[in-house]
Order: C-alpha cells, then sequence, then structure tokens
C-alpha cells in the first residue's frame, strides 16, 4: 500500500532559526494537504497543493510540490515560539479512497 | 460559526463492549471523514461519508463502521473492543474536500 514518510521525526530550533520538513510519497499523489497540531489539541488544515511543481506562501510558511508529485515540503523561516507543534502532510493513495497521512515532524522552539 | 463537534469527549469501555461516537460537522458541510491517533500509528483513515454514503475506507476491520445521517451528522461505532482500540478518535468535516476541520475529538480508553 502507499506510504508515507515525513524527515525528520523531530527538530529542535532556537527561536528566530529556519525550519523544514520534508514529505515523500511512495505513490503519486492527486493534492498534498499539511496540517498543524499542537501539543493536547486536533490538527488544523494549513494548505493544500494540487499543481506539479507549485509553491504557496503564508506569512512566514512556504509550501512545495514536487514535480513529480510524490514529495512536498514545508519551510517556516525565523520560527516563533507560537510554531511549536507536530506538522503532518496528507493525500490520498491511487485509488482515492485511502487519505493518507505522514508520521509528522514534531517542532520543538527555543526561547 | 460553530465548529466540528465531537461527543463525548472521554469514554471509558471494558473489552468487548461496543461503543458509538457522535460527530456534528460544520453546517453545510456534507463530507465526514473518521480518524484513529495513537502515539504508536499516527493518524489513520478509517472511513469518510458523503450525503449519507461512505465514499472512501481505510484499512481497518469491520469492528469499525459508521453512518452519515440526512443532517450530515456521524456516527462511529466500533465493536468488541480490543485494549488496542483505544486511541483519540478524530472527525472531521469538508465542503468540497480542499481541506478538512478536526474536532477536539473523543479519547476512548479500553480496559
Amino acid at each position: 500500500g502507499q506510504q508515507v514518510m515525513q524527515i525528520p521525526q523531530y527538530q529542535h530550533v532556537q527561536e528566530g532559526e529556519d525550519f523544514t520538513t520534508y514529505c515523500n510519497s511512495s505513490t503519486t499523489l492527486s493534492n498534498i494537504q499539511w496540517y498543524k497540531q499542537r501539543p493536547g489539541g486536533h490538527p488544523v488544515f494549513l494548505i493544500q497543493l494540487v499543481k506539479s511543481g507549485e509553491v504557496k506562501k503564508q506569512k512566514r510558511l512556504t509550501f512545495q510540490f514536487g514535480e513529480a508529485k510524490k514529495n512536498s515540503s514545508l519551510h517556516i523561516t525565523a520560527t516563533q515560539t507560537t510554531d511549536v507543534g507536530t506538522y503532518f502532510c496528507a493525500g490520498y493513495d491511487n485509488y482515492g479512497q485511502n487519505f493518507v497521512f505522514g508520521p509528522g515532524t514534531r517542532l520543538s522552539v527555543l526561547p | 460559526k460553530a465548529g466540528v463537534t465531537q461527543t463525548p469527549r472521554y469514554l471509558i469501555k471494558t473489552r468487548g463492549q461496543q461503543v458509538t461516537l457522535s460527530c456534528s460537522p460544520i453546517s453545510g458541510h456534507r463530507s465526514v471523514s473518521w480518524y484513529q491517533q495513537t502515539p504508536g500509528q499516527g493518524l489513520q483513515f478509517l472511513f469518510e461519508y458523503f450525503s449519507e454514503t461512505q465514499r472512501n475506507k481505510g484499512n481497518f476491520p469491520g469492528r469499525f463502521s459508521g453512518r452519515q445521517f440526512s443532517n450530515s451528522r456521524s456516527e462511529m461505532n466500533v465493536s468488541t473492543l480490543e485494549l488496542g482500540d483505544s486511541a483519540l478518535y478524530l472527525c472531521a468535516s469538508s465542503l468540497n474536500s480542499y481541506g478538512y476541520t478536526f474536532g477536539s475529538g473523543t479519547r476512548l480508553t479500553v480496559v
């Protein structure tokens, strides 16, 4: 079955440093979604990317969808303590049946 | 507007029992999906309902079932509970599958 991996599993950064998490799927994705989950909270939708090579920005967050639509990245510039949480990527498998989440990257930001 | 509401928030059940969880989506959202979140397996997709029909299904045994009513409210049922079913069960709704809004979840403990 389809597998979605994310690296790194954990990332500790000093406030103000940049952060990037990478998402890789074993199969082509029709689209990819990114979610953030704060400790003790529930996932919150950040963005959806659909087109090959697409790049979208939300303030300090930059999202990228690979040309082959099998990988994606989320980059945060100048992290803040409010960025703390786990970032998940997710997408539908080839058959559009199973919505698969990556294992997430847990970000800690030290003040 | 009101978010996705899940009831109950916490539940303790005995192995072998069955349980029903409830989810009220955001008004106007016809798609409701369910997820299981555990520390070991992460976020896993259970199923998605749209206009009272199951549209997609993840890789869970038949003990996990769901339904959606005409008002889009959804219920998830787990029969013959096992210890491994202890998890946070999340419901999410969507207007057009462009991103899902999650509820706060029901934390189920099976003893």
